[in-house]
């Protein structure tokens, strides 16, 4: 069955840049959504269609993608943005939905 | 304001039945795809189910094929989830997701029903 591999986990210091990457063998061919997931609560679109980003979240969170990879980028992070974070696509045939396992981001 | 209230979770015994409601309001939901994604305690996201805006078409992930059904009412504005044969693997909180417009994303999310399969 078709994966997404993200990094378990990425530190950084407030005002410094994370980024969280994601690989698929279909990411060239289908777009990539990643989330936002604070503790106890539901999961939020953060960047759509790879660097696409949605009305209301920050000019800070940026998508692009390379070939099979993916990447999530977070530019002056803040102590807000402590979170998991899930890259999700779809497999070639774009009928099976796949999410990453997730990469919990820690703000030092 | 576009929301999604999710229902019906619960404890069931192993083999048992639970059916998950997901009631839209804020929007026209009869032009929405719509899905089902859950997340077992302490671990990451996991697909479900999909349904198209008419419910003609539908998907499912492996691991639910066979013991799961999602259906729809757009009359009520309403998403269903009929899970049958359930087993503990199937404990998770279970969201509904609306659909992004021509994409496989998901830009709306309800808060979630637990679903607890334990004897």
């Amino acid at each position: 069955s078709y994966e997404l591999t993200q990094p378990p986990s990425v530190s950084v210091s407030p005002g410094q840049t994370a980024r969280i990457t994601c690989s698929g063998d279909a990411l060239p061919k289908q777009y990539a959504y990643w989330y936002q997931q604070k503790p106890g609560q539901a999961p939020v679109l953060v960047i759509y269609k790879d660097s696409e980003r949605p009305s209301g979240i920050p000019e800070r969170f940026s998508g692009s993608s390379s070939g099979t990879t993916v990447t999530l980028t977070i530019s002056g992070v803040q102590a807000e943005d402590e979170a998991d974070y899930y890259c999700q696509s779809a497999d070639s045939s774009g009928t099976n939905v796949v999410f990453g396992g997730g990469t919990k981001l820690t703000v030092l | 304001e576009v929301q999604l209230v999710e229902s019906g979770g619960g404890l069931v015994q192993p083999g048992g039945s639970l059916r998950l409601s997901c009631a839209a309001s804020g929007f026209t939901f009869s032009s929405y795809e719509m899905n089902w994604v859950r997340q077992a305690p302490g671990k990451g996201l996991e697909w479900v189910s999909y349904i198209s805006s008419s419910g003609s078409t539908i998907y499912y992930a492996d691991s639910v094929k066979g013991r799961f059904t999602i259906s729809r009412d757009n009359a009520k504005n309403s998403l269903y989830l009929q899970m049958n044969s359930l087993r503990a693997e199937d404990t998770a909180v279970y969201y509904c997701a609306r659909g992004l417009v021509g994409a496989i994303g998901f830009d709306i999310w309800g808060q979630g029903t637990m679903v607890t399969v334990s004897s």
